[in-house]
């Protein structure tokens, strides 16, 4: 399938941190979603964005997507200990990035 | 609301043995996939349909079968475990818009598989 290339693949942050991750591909999407997935259960949808360009907030978190539809960024301001989790970028094709897993060091 | 569910949530099984997990969803989903989720490798398209009566493969199906004789349900069918099959299985669902566009999936909660 179409390779969805995610980093970092970690990161270990202090609370009150912002977080910057990216997703990117050789390929053109027309949707990039990003989900999260807490220990235990299934990965859950924060952000779906659908137009080249395109800026969405949920709460803290905001998701870009790229201009040349071939990549896309989620940042999260001010971090807390429940956004601890795994992130997926995913498009329309249906693939998803390897993740990036998040730890909020105390 | 349930949602997608899975069972069962934990199976153990020996080399050689088959099994099957369970997919329901209750939101009227024309689109049901499986993935497995391993260390490093996020999630692993298996197989997927896009609607009873059709499925197609995915990224990694060998080892697997599936059928989908209702809207609802999408059983995976392990044929003979092996111990490269321990992993984490999803069940996800969605509307399907076409080849150009899918709605966000909804997940089940997993099902944890060791074979050994």
């Amino acid at each position: 399938g179409q390779q969805l290339n995610q980093s970092p693949q970690s990161m270990f942050i202090q609370e009150g941190e912002d977080v910057s991750m990216n997703c990117t591909s050789s390929s053109i999407f027309n949707t990039w979603l990003w989900y999260k997935q807490d220990p235990g259960e299934g990965p859950v949808l924060l952000i779906a964005l659908y137009k080249a360009g395109e800026l969405t907030s949920n709460g803290r978190l905001t998701a870009q997507f790229g201009i040349t539809r071939k990549d896309s960024f989620l940042n999260i301001s001010a971090s807390i200990p429940s956004d601890v989790g795994i992130y997926f970028c995913g498009s329309e094709k249906l693939t998803f990035g390897t993740g990036t897993r998040l730890t909020i060091i105390p | 609301n349930a949602g997608v569910t899975q069972t069962p949530k934990f199976q153990v099984l020996k080399t050689g043995q088959s099994m099957t997990l369970q997919c329901a969803q209750d939101m009227n989903h024309e689109y049901m996939s499986w993935y497995r989720q391993d260390p490093g490798m996020g999630l692993r398209l298996i197989h997927y349909s896009v609607g009873a009566g059709i499925t197609d493969q995915g990224e990694v199906p060998n080892g697997y079968n599936v059928s989908r004789s209702t809207t609802e349900d999408f059983p995976l069918r392990l044929l003979s475990a092996a111990p490269s099959q321990t992993s984490v299985y999803f069940c996800a669902s969605s509307y399907f818009l076409g080849e150009s566009y899918n709605s966000p999936l909804h997940f089940g909660n997993g099902t944890r598989l060791t074979v050994t």
